[in-house]
């Protein structure tokens, strides 16, 4: 059982170069969510999604796109990348089931943008 | 907006001794509370929760407490030990959201020395 898996686990872009970071569970699970985590800061809530189709805006979500055609992919596409979003970024999931199910978190993208 | 952040940045102990880290929360509307360790390198790692109708619940070497009066929420680590050191993260949910929209605190850092 593998849980959230992502990747790349690192990348390098240069600014304005695209790219989509992959993230997949193999729980079943109905909810995932993008998160970025910055130094001093804690992790942020970039977007989300409750099912297959259904996405929505987390707290910081200009600049990336998401899509959820399956339940078990959730990629997240930067489309024009920038210095500012250098970050490390995690993706979630938890089950929708289960009242109060903590978040499962991949081992997350360290993206660096230059 | 509503954040929820911590006191102490890094908390050193010795191995052995009992570790408190402190969480400090804003929004009123809270009806869920988990602590997350995340190791160097790892995304963040479910430890414990607690339920806002509650102040006190245990697991196994952790305990976390639950101020509403003061908003104040905290995890106690009985006979820490070196591989306890990690950055601990509280994060809390609003009463009517999902578990996709957790809000997380800014981290503090436990070091353990032998």
């Amino acid at each position: 059982n593998a849980g959230v898996t992502q990747t790349p686990k690192f990348q390098v872009l240069k600014t304005g170069q695209s790219m989509t970071l992959q993230c997949a569970q193999d729980m079943n699970h109905e909810y995932m969510s993008w998160y970025r985590q910055d130094p001093g800061m804690g992790l942020r809530l970039i977007h989300y999604s409750v099912g297959a189709g259904i996405t929505d805006q987390g707290e910081v979500p200009n600049g990336y796109n998401v899509s959820r055609s399956t339940t078990e992919d959730f990629p997240l596409r930067l489309l024009s990348a920038a210095p500012s979003q250098t970050s490390v970024y995690f993706c979630a999931s938890s089950s929708a089931e289960v009242y109060n199910s903590p978040l499962h978190f991949g081992n997350g993208t360290r993206l660096t943008v230059t | 907006g509503e954040s929820v952040g911590l006191h102490l940045p890094t908390l050193s102990v010795q191995e052995g001794d009992n570790s408190i880290i402190n969480c400090a929360y804003s929004n009123s509307a809270s009806d869920y509370f988990i602590w997350y360790k995340q190791e160097s390198g790892k995304g963040p790692q479910f430890i414990i929760d607690i339920r806002s109708n509650m102040d006190k619940r245990q697991g196994q070497r952790v305990t976390v407490l639950l101020n509403k009066t003061v908003k104040h929420l905290s995890l106690q680590i009985a006979a820490t030990q070196p591989g306890d050191s990690a950055v601990y993260f509280c994060a809390e949910k609003s009463r009517g959201t999902g578990f996709q929209k957790l809000v997380f605190g800014t981290g503090t850092r436990l070091l353990v020395s032998p």
